[in-house]
């Protein structure tokens, strides 16, 4: 089975500082990770994801999030935040040795809000 | 140019009704999905066609049907509307049916059941 946990609900950083978006996964074999972000009324837009190699992965928007095996997380990063990154941010995990479909189980989301 | 396009974009009825949302993408895919996020922005697979073929289908009321006449359209039809069905509907695509391949999802359909 694949599961993936968001332990906050909400976040809130000042506009300039570093903001990171915790994520931990279990997976019976190796992860696939993907962080998604959704804007108010709007759809999920993919930010990056990780399927093998260098465990720091560079994705749109400044963003970046670095994979640890060891710890079974993958932390969403951005050295310095906007008011524009206010939004909800989903992590989602894809167990590699699970037959069936691309199924995503997604986590239960965290609510970023960058304050002036 | 939308790359995945969804309608309709609010859709409110009344329960016992039968409706259907629609979904078309221009990337070339060979596989969609539907998913179903809740009043609490949980997100949940429903359903995933592959070149017409289903190959995920969840644990989803037999009151949802979807159907894919070709590979870039994926509907999603809904009888006997209950009121737990009020959600937001997103459909995705991505390239092929396997985990490396990323899904890029629909602006949504939300459904109200009155």
């Amino acid at each position: 089975a694949q599961s993936v946990a968001q332990p906050e609900d909400q976040v809130n950083v000042a506009e300039g500082n570093p903001l990171t978006v915790k994520c931990t996964y279990s997976v019976s074999g190796n992860p696939y990770l993907f962080w998604y972000v959704q804007y108010p009324n709007r759809g999920l837009q993919f930010l990056l994801k990780y399927i093998t190699g260098d465990n720091l992965v560079k994705g749109s928007y400044g963003f970046e999030a670095e994979f640890n095996k060891s710890q079974t997380s993958f932390h969403l990063k951005k050295p310095s935040a906007l008011v524009s990154d206010s939004a909800l941010y989903f992590c989602a995990v894809r167990d590699a040795f699970t037959g069936g479909g691309n199924k995503l189980t997604f986590g239960t989301g965290t609510q970023l809000k960058v304050e002036l | 140019d939308t790359a995945v396009s969804q309608t309709p974009k609010y859709l409110v009825t009344q329960m016992g009704n039968d409706k259907s949302i629609k979904c078309e993408q221009n990337l070339g895919h060979d596989t969609m999905y539907w998913y179903k996020q809740d009043s609490k922005k949980f997100l949940k697979i429903m359903f995933s066609y592959n070149n017409k073929e289903l190959i995920i289908n969840e644990t989803v009321p037999n009151r949802f049907s979807p159907k894919s006449p070709d590979k870039a359209h994926l509907n999603l039809h809904i009888n006997s509307l209950e009121l737990g069905d009020s959600a937001v509907y997103f459909c995705a695509s991505s390239q092929g049916g396997v985990g490396t391949d990323t899904q890029y999802f629909g602006p949504g359909t939300r459904l109200t059941v009155l």
